[in-house]
Order: structure tokens, then sequence, then C-alpha cells
């Protein structure tokens, strides 16, 4: 099956600070991309909708300003979480579709941000 | 908008057969997906269904009613191994959104 990468895999930061999260789609090319936020015990929740090349789409409720989307190629995808705060703290993770027709997506090993 | 309910949690012992149910409401529908999730770990595909009826994927079988907005996740011969989260989800398409909602998770307990 097709490989997603994510790194870093886990990240502590201080209150303020930003962070960047990259994605990788390993073998495969993504035309879309997906960003999830997961907190403990809760299910996955989109947090945008990524086209290379294209501006992300942002689900109601994220800001945009805050949590920054980039694709700049078919393999990677980068989420900074900037001016991060406590409550920033969870379980992102990325997915990748290589085409619009296809169903499944595959998702990476995620990332686990702790802000202090 | 789109919701989609599923048991919290279900106990199965290993060797049975345990079946997850999903009901959804969605604005559009165009298939429900399967994923499992282990603690920790990414949630990998198992399955979709587009059309009513029955998939078969080794131990794992879907099953889909488009007409009651229902669907369930059907696991056969439990190993321990399959002791992890089970999600069904749809595809929110419109507006340049086209991710997964998913449903809140069903946490499936494995007995030996």
């Amino acid at each position: 099956g097709a490989v997603v990468s994510q790194h870093p895999s886990w990240v502590i930061c201080k209150s303020g600070t930003s962070v960047k999260i990259e994605c990788r789609s390993l073998d495969f090319q993504a035309t879309t991309m997906f960003w999830y936020r997961q907190f403990p015990k809760q299910s996955l929740m989109l947090m945008a909708t990524s086209n290379e090349g294209s501006k992300a789409t942002y689900e109601q409720g994220v800001e945009k300003d805050k949590f920054l989307i980039n694709h700049a190629s078919l393999t990677l995808s980068t989420l900074t979480v900037t001016s991060a705060h406590p409550e920033d703290s969870s379980f992102y993770i990325c997915s990748g579709r290589n085409s619009p027709s296809e169903e499944t997506q595959y998702f990476g090993p995620g990332t686990r941000l702790l802000v202090l | 908008g789109q919701s989609l309910e599923q048991p919290s949690e279900v106990t199965a012992v290993e060797g049975a057969i345990v079946q997850i149910n999903c009901t959804y409401q969605t604005s559009g529908f165009y298939g429900l997906s399967w994923y499992q999730q282990h603690d920790g770990g990414a949630p990998t595909f198992l399955s979709y269904n587009a059309l009513d009826g029955l998939e078969e994927t080794g131990r794992f079988s879907s099953f889909l009613s488009r007409s009651d907005s229902y669907g369930y996740l059907l696991l056969q011969e439990l190993q321990m191994k399959d002791s992890a989260s089970y999600f069904c989800a749809v595809r929110d398409r419109g507006g340049g959104a086209d991710g997964l909602t998913f449903g809140k998770g069903t946490h499936l307990i494995i007995q030996p």
C-alpha cells in the first residue's frame, strides 16, 4: 500500500512558538492532502483540505492564520502551528490521496504536539 | 453537515464474530468507509461501500443500506490483534473541502 510519512513524530514546544509538521507521500503522488487533529479518546477531526498548488480549504472553526498549510509539491505538505498554545496540544495526522476518484486515504503515523 | 453514530465500545471473545454498526446523516452521500486505528497509531483503510450490499475482504466484511442510512463492519475469527478502534466515515464534498467526516469510533475489546 501507499506510504505516508510525517516528521517529527512528536514535538514539545513552549507557548507562543511556532511548530512545522511535514507530511510526505513516499511512493505516490498525492494530488490532495488532508490534515486532521485528534484529541485523546476522540475521533479525527478534519482541519483542512489541500490541493497541490492551491490554497487550502479550511473547515469551519479552524483558523487559517493559525494553522498555515503549504502544499507546494505532489509529495509534500506542511502544517505550521503558529503561536502555539497549550490548547493546541493534540495528535496531528495527515493523509494523502492520489486522485479525486479514489476513496482511499493513506494516513501518516501522526505527530504528537505538546505545548507547555 | 454530516453526523455518524456508532457504539463507543464493543467487547467480544477471541475467535468469535462481532458487528459494529454505523448510522449516518449526510447532506449528500457517496459511500461509507471503515478505518481501523490502534492506540497511538495511524488510521488504516479497511473497506468502502458505495452501493447496497456486502463487501468481503478476508476476515472483514462491510455492509451498506443506503435506504436505511446504515452500515456495519463485520469481523470474523477475531484475533487479539484486532483490538483497536474502528471508525466509519463519509466523504465531505463541496466548496473545496473533500476530506472525511469520521464517527466517534468504536473501541473493540477482545477477551481471550
